[in-house]
This record gives structure tokens, sequence and C-alpha cells, in this order.
């Protein structure tokens, strides 16, 4: 299983640019989780998605959309971006509650997206 | 859900153990003690969870005080790549990671 992978790794903006960062997971999980790290902080919630075609505002979702139209993939956009959005994005997933063996429901995190708005 | 506190920053030495504190003094009776780590801008990685008892598995323990208002995470034998962020965090262990809170965390350094 190559678990949860993130396209693109880096990418450089500029001011009022658009793009859309995409999250693949292949574990069947339900549930996925946009966040943003910005230097020498903790991870905050931007949006997430208890399951295929809906999506849930999270802590910081301003400046951001999302769509989950297939359960795998969970892709974020950001229609203009701005400098305030240089961050590392990162994408997670868990299981749902229904038929999973899971009893800890830990999130599996990709490897993350650099994003720098200049 | 419940704050945590943690220190900024630890120091440990290869092979000894390493006992990273966290309290977290308002959790309820339904949150459960979680901790994360991250290893240098990669994704954070789960360790370990716990309720009230003490927790085991092949990365580390966890110990929890009978008030569950504060916990340790063991790493019975530090090695250089656990040279990390941790992040303790309480919640509700339901499926919704959507209340995991991520603070700043204790960044540990593993020293030779």
């Amino acid at each position: 299983n190559a678990g949860v992978t993130q396209t693109p790794k880096f990418r450089v903006l500029k001011t009022g640019q658009s793009m859309t960062l995409l999250c693949a997971q292949d574990m069947n999980h339900e549930y996925m989780y946009w966040y943003r790290q910005d230097p020498g902080m903790g991870l905050r919630l931007i949006h997430y998605s208890v399951g295929e075609g809906t999506t849930a505002k999270g802590e910081v979702p301003d400046g951001y959309n999302v769509s989950r139209l297939k359960k795998q993939n969970f892709l974020l956009g950001l229609e203009s971006a701005a400098p305030s959005q240089t961050s590392v994005y990162f994408c997670a997933s868990s299981y749902s509650n229904r038929g999973t063996t899971s009893s800890s429901y830990e999130q599996y995190f990709g490897p993350g997206t650099r994003l720098t708005v200049t | 859900d419940a704050k945590t506190t943690q220190p900024t920053s630890m120091d440990c030495a290869e092979g000894r153990a390493a006992n990273l504190p966290c309290n977290h003094s308002t959790i309820s009776g339904n949150e459960y003690v979680y901790w994360y780590r991250q290893i240098h801008s990669q994704g954070p990685q789960y360790i370990i969870h716990g309720l009230k008892n003490n927790e085991t598995n092949e990365m580390a323990s966890l110990i929890i005080t009978e008030d569950r208002k504060s916990s340790t995470l063991i790493l019975p034998h530090a090695t250089l790549r656990d040279t990390a962020v941790y992040y303790c965090i309480v919640r509700v262990a339901s499926a919704g990671g959507f209340k995991t809170i991520f603070g700043a965390g204790t960044r540990l350094f593993v020293k030779a």
C-alpha cells in the first residue's frame, strides 16, 4: 500500500494565481483531512470530509475550497493565492466507525506539499 | 477538546530512555491521550494512545496518572532517529480526527 500520497511536493505561486493540491489514499478510509503547518507551529485543520461527496470546515477554512468526488481522493483548492497561504500542507485519512477493526482511529498523514506564494 | 501543555524542548542521550511529559488537567472522562511525532517536517506519525491504563507497543510506553491529569510518553532506548517533535493530544477516541488539535509539541533532541 502506498498509504497517503500528495501531489505536488513543492510549488511556487504568484499572488492571485490558483492551484489544486491532490491527496490520495489507498486504505479505503472514509475520513480525510487537510491541514496547514506554519514554521515552528503545530498543524491547523483547514477542511475535512467524513465521506464521498461531503466536506466540512475546520479551524482555518478561509481562502480554501475542497472536494471529495471519489472516496480515495481529497482535493484542496486555492482560488486566489495570497502570501499568507505560504505553508506546508498535509493531508491525512482515518477509519470511520463502521466496519473497521481499528480501535485507535489514528490518522495517517501524507508527506506534505510545500507551497510558497510570492 | 482538552488543552495540553508540553515542554518546548528536551534532550536525551542515545540509548537512554526518553521521558516526555504532558499535562492535560481539564481532560474529560471520555477523552483519550494520543501521541504523535513529526520527524523533520514529514507528516505526523501515530505512536500510541490510552484512556486510563498504561499502554505499551513496539514504539513506546504511555503512563497515565491515576487522576488522568498528566501522562508521560516513554521511548525506552532512544536512538538518533527518534529526534522529532512529539505531540500530546487529548480527544474523544471516535473516528472523527477533526477534533485532533496539534499544539506546538516537544522538540526532542537525541544526542550521541
